[in-house]
């Protein structure tokens, strides 16, 4: 059982928002820094938050991160098909001195 | 553009040792600016940490794993590697190596090990 916390699927039509919860503590979450990783079927993670909000280059404005206490959510809007994938947060936990991931959850655009 | 591709045996035997490399092309794993590490994922589950190396040699690993998991640096030949020993089935993953920086802004396409009994 993974020590950040997210829902293990989520769902919402084409056009419309939706948004993913991570729960952690406050030796991961609380503290460090939350990444969102889109890793879409067959294929290798890709990052599409770093730093709770920031967004590589590349990455639709469509895809926001944001951040409060020991909890942080990623969000996209105006849903495509293509955006149909499992989404991972990430954050270093500085007690256990590891990275640790969310169990993932699977979006459908329905 | 960076460039990681691993590399290693598809099919290892329970007991034995795990042994992956990852071959960084258009850039160096001595920036200062980088870590360099693996991360794993069972078939169907989630992803899971490994351990990471720095340019200046120094390792970081998971504790679930640190007594089986070695990863050393060959900055000359531009690759990292990672030994995991006395592997078990649990140890069936696709085993992806990576850059951190800020995130893990460059993975690896990824290689499937499995291990046989």
């Amino acid at each position: 059982q993974s020590v950040l916390t997210q829902p293990p699927s989520v769902s919402a039509a084409p056009g419309q928002k939706v948004t993913i919860s991570c729960s952690g503590s406050s030796a991961n979450i609380g503290k460090n820094y939350v990444a969102w990783y889109q890793q879409l079927p067959g294929t290798a993670p890709k990052v599409v938050i770093y730093e709770n909000n920031k967004r590589p280059s590349g990455i639709p404005d469509r895809f926001s991160g944001s951040k409060s206490g020991t909890s942080a959510t990623l969000g996209i809007t105006g849903l495509q098909i293509g955006d149909e994938a499992d989404y991972y947060c990430g954050a270093w936990d500085s007690s256990l001195s590891t990275e640790l991931f969310g169990g993932g959850t699977k979006l459908t655009v329905l | 553009q960076l460039q990681l591709q691993e590399s290693g045996p598809g099919l290892v035997k329970a007991s034995e040792t795990l042994s992956l490399t990852c071959t960084v092309s258009g850039g160096s794993i001595t920036s200062s600016s980088y870590y360099w590490g693996w991360i794993r994922q069972p078939p169907g589950k989630g992803l899971e940490w490994i351990g990471s190396i720095y340019y200046n040699g120094n390792t970081y690993y998971n504790p679930s794993l640190e007594t089986r998991a070695t990863i050393s640096g060959d900055t000359s030949k531009k690759h990292f590697s990672l030994k995991v020993s006395s592997v078990t089935a649990a140890d069936t993953a696709v085993y992806y190596c990576v850059r951190s920086g800020m995130a893990y802004d460059y993975w690896g396409q990824g290689v499937l090990v499995t291990v046989s009994s």
